[in-house]
């Protein structure tokens, strides 16, 4: 059974950093795209960022571009999401995904991350 | 980006009905390798999302059979063919074939 537990969200200043982490099991992790994707409190999805299996290739929606890094360990089976200059648009919970061939397959409850002063 | 645009935004249906969701997508969504990654999501209040269709037609594991899907090139649709109560929630497309991955602004299916 597929398992993504993502952790690091919570409350957060203008400006500040958060590291997020996705903890993967249940399937071959160094196999597969891992992208983030966050829902922003009653409105709908956005895909934030992805990074391919070999953990060199990575893509970034434009809002988040030159903020947020994404990287990935393999031995650990581990996604992660840092993300600096936080704005109160950034607010929202953030979804880690399996880029599988079946695209929404698999998703975790979410981490929320909240920007306000 | 690819827009996809879904309707109704809300779908007040009598239980035992059928419901109908309609997503248009800005651009084709075939894939270089000739397959076409739209899907559709069920999210419940309070939970995450869930896969009911992918790759415009084909049903998820565990996913009732009165839930379909169909369409091609730009056009997509999913039905339900008789409402049932645990079927209120929000109902959002999604296109994985080009980054950004897109979504559709979702759809309310509630009970009349």
């Amino acid at each position: 059974e597929v398992q993504l537990v993502e952790s690091g969200g919570g409350l957060v200043q203008p400006g500040g950093s958060l590291r997020l982490s996705c903890a993967a099991s249940g399937f071959t992790f160094s196999s597969y795209w891992m992208h983030w994707v966050r829902q922003a409190p009653g409105q709908g999805f956005m895909w934030v960022s992805g990074i391919k299996s070999d953990g060199i290739t990575t893509t970034y929606a434009d809002s988040v571009k030159g903020r947020f890094t994404i990287s990935r360990d393999n031995a650990k089976n581990t996604l992660f999401l840092e993300m600096n200059s936080l704005r109160v648009e950034d607010t929202a919970v953030y979804y880690c995904v399996p880029g599988t061939i079946a695209a929404g397959r698999d998703w975790g409850q979410g981490t929320l991350v909240t920007v306000s002063s | 980006d690819i827009v996809m645009t879904q309707t109704p935004l809300s779908s007040p249906v009598t239980l035992g009905q059928p419901a109908s969701i309609s997503c248009r997508s800005s651009q084709g969504l075939v894939h270089s390798n000739g397959n076409t990654y739209l899907s559709w999501l069920q999210q419940r209040p309070g939970q995450p999302p869930r896969l009911l269709i992918y790759e415009i037609s084909n049903r998820f594991s565990g996913v009732p059979d009165r839930f379909s899907g169909s369409g091609a090139g730009t056009d997509f649709t999913l039905k339900i063919s008789r409402v049932e109560a645990e079927d209120v929630g929000l109902y959002y497309c999604m296109q994985a074939t080009q980054f950004p991955w897109t979504f559709g602004q979702g759809t309310k299916v509630e009970i009349k």
